[in-house]
């Protein structure tokens, strides 16, 4: 079974440009979660999607945003790029959104902001 | 709020020793905790995790953890560390209810040393 896959896996950027990131999760869940990993805030929370449903959002500005779509794949996009964007993205699924199963991560999307 | 405390930036122990990474947890009602580990450039594995039932919890790759929740604490153990078990361990706890949005500790450097 294919793991979670993420698209790009590294992009560079310049400040006020905007970038969009794919995942694709493990065939059959549903749940799909994005999180941003730091030096300095470490990882946080950034949203949860669940059959094209948010079901869950994080303390981010709304530049951040995401969706998913009919085959739970997941996008999500940064508009207006800040330098503090630099990041790991990380997105990981799970056959639902209730249950009690670990979530399975993709190898991440390293963004850096210029 | 729900929140992870791992008080230890890096742990170092010799190869064969027991290890222990610490974490403690506050979180409003019951708990489900959970381990991860993450190597260079990857995303974050799943090692264990407590939902409910015995206190101490068997997980992958020889890890084992012990719920106490009079001291809010799940420090993750092994018999016997491996210098391949070196990598970043990651402490995170989700709430009843909360769907798969987990609350992240700050991460623990583990480095295994011949």
């Amino acid at each position: 079974k294919a793991g979670v896959t993420q698209t790009p896996r590294y992009l560079i950027k310049t400040r006020g440009q905007q970038v969009t990131l794919s995942c694709s999760p493990i065939s059959g869940h549903r749940s799909v979660s994005w999180y941003q990993q730091t030096p300095g805030q470490g990882l946080q929370f950034l949203f949860e999607y669940f059959s094209e449903t948010q079901r869950n959002k994080g303390n981010f500005p709304g530049r951040f945003s995401g969706r998913q779509f009919s085959n739970s794949r997941s996008e999500m996009n940064v508009s207006t790029l800040e330098l503090g964007d630099s990041a790991l993205y990380l997105c990981a699924s799970s056959v639902d959104s209730s249950n009690t199963g670990e979530l399975f991560f993709g190898e991440g999307s390293r963004l850096t902001v210029l | 709020a729900q929140s992870v405390a791992q008080p230890e930036d890096q742990v170092n122990v010799a190869e064969g020793n027991p290890l222990t990474v610490k974490c403690t947890y506050s979180v409003s009602g019951n708990p489900y905790l959970f381990w991860y580990v993450q190597y260079p450039n990857r995303g974050l594995q799943f090692l264990l995790k407590y939902i409910t039932g015995d206190n101490l919890v068997k997980g992958s790759y020889g890890f084992e953890a012990e719920f106490n929740k009079s001291q809010t604490s799940f420090h993750l153990k092994k018999p016997s560390a491996l210098v391949s078990d070196s990598a970043l361990y990651f402490c995170a706890v989700r709430s009843v209810g909360g769907g798969n949005k987990l609350t992240f500790g700050t991460g623990t450097q583990l480095k295994v040393e011949l």
